[in-house]
């Protein structure tokens, strides 16, 4: 089992659908978890980090279930400038290593 | 204005020649790290380093060396003995690694073409 996985899409959306993404992640003492966007040809930036509790920022939320290790994004009244590639993001199997990148989602948002 | 600075954006290479990517960062962040981003697929870890003068192989080491003489700076060179150069490298830092990572800040990245 690969260590992040994500559904590479596309999700093609109309403006104002809600989507979202689901993350797998296989290391169960993985403890930070995060959701990064990327645009086309850009570097990754940081969207939401995902708390136990879970958590929302205007549009987005973001869930973590550590019994099934998936992590969500919800995009709630879609946008044209939602459109890009989402990126999961998970801490490493042993401390001291660096973050894991899932391959990504790519969302496209039409009028 | 702090940040991650990469240099060049734009790389051309002729097969057999080794190149250096520079990155630079005035955050104050003791973690740097190189990745390597294909069409179509994930950022794979190239090379980290946690401090100055130590530095650990990530996934896809081989044909690349790494140095971290200074806080501010992690130079990644991609040698010859890379099968494959062409692709975008990404250089980020963060405050932390493992359980203590936070936020990592990207630079804008370099594309290397191998012509």
């Amino acid at each position: 089992r690969k260590e992040v996985e994500q559904d590479p899409g596309p999700f093609n959306v109309p403006e104002g659908a809600t989507v979202a993404f689901n993350c797998t992640y296989s290391n169960s003492a993985s403890q930070s978890f995060f959701w990064y966007r990327q645009d086309c040809r850009k570097e990754p930036k940081l969207l939401m980090s995902v708390y136990s509790s879970g958590n929302e920022d205007g549009r987005f939320t973001a869930q973590l279930n550590r019994a099934s290790q998936y992590i969500s994004l919800l995009i709630r009244d879609s946008k044209l400038s939602d459109s890009a590639t989402y990126l999961c993001v998970v801490n490493g199997a042993q401390a001291g290593t660096a973050l894991i990148f899932g391959k990504g989602t790519t969302l496209s948002v039409s009028s | 204005d702090g940040g991650i600075t990469q240099s060049p954006k734009y790389l051309f290479r002729k097969e057999g020649q080794n190149v250096t990517l520079s990155c630079e960062q005035n955050l104050n962040h003791d973690a740097m790290y190189w990745y390597r981003q294909d069409p179509g697929q994930g950022l794979r870890l190239i090379y980290y380093s946690q401090i100055v003068n130590d530095f650990q192989k990530g996934d896809i080491a081989e044909g690349y060396s790494v140095s971290r003489e200074k806080k501010e700076s992690f130079p990644l060179t991609v040698t010859s003995a890379q099968k494959n150069p062409t692709a975008f490298y990404l250089c980020a830092s963060s405050w932390g690694t493992g359980t203590l990572t936070g936020e990592l800040f990207f630079g804008e990245g370099s594309r290397l073409t191998v012509l």
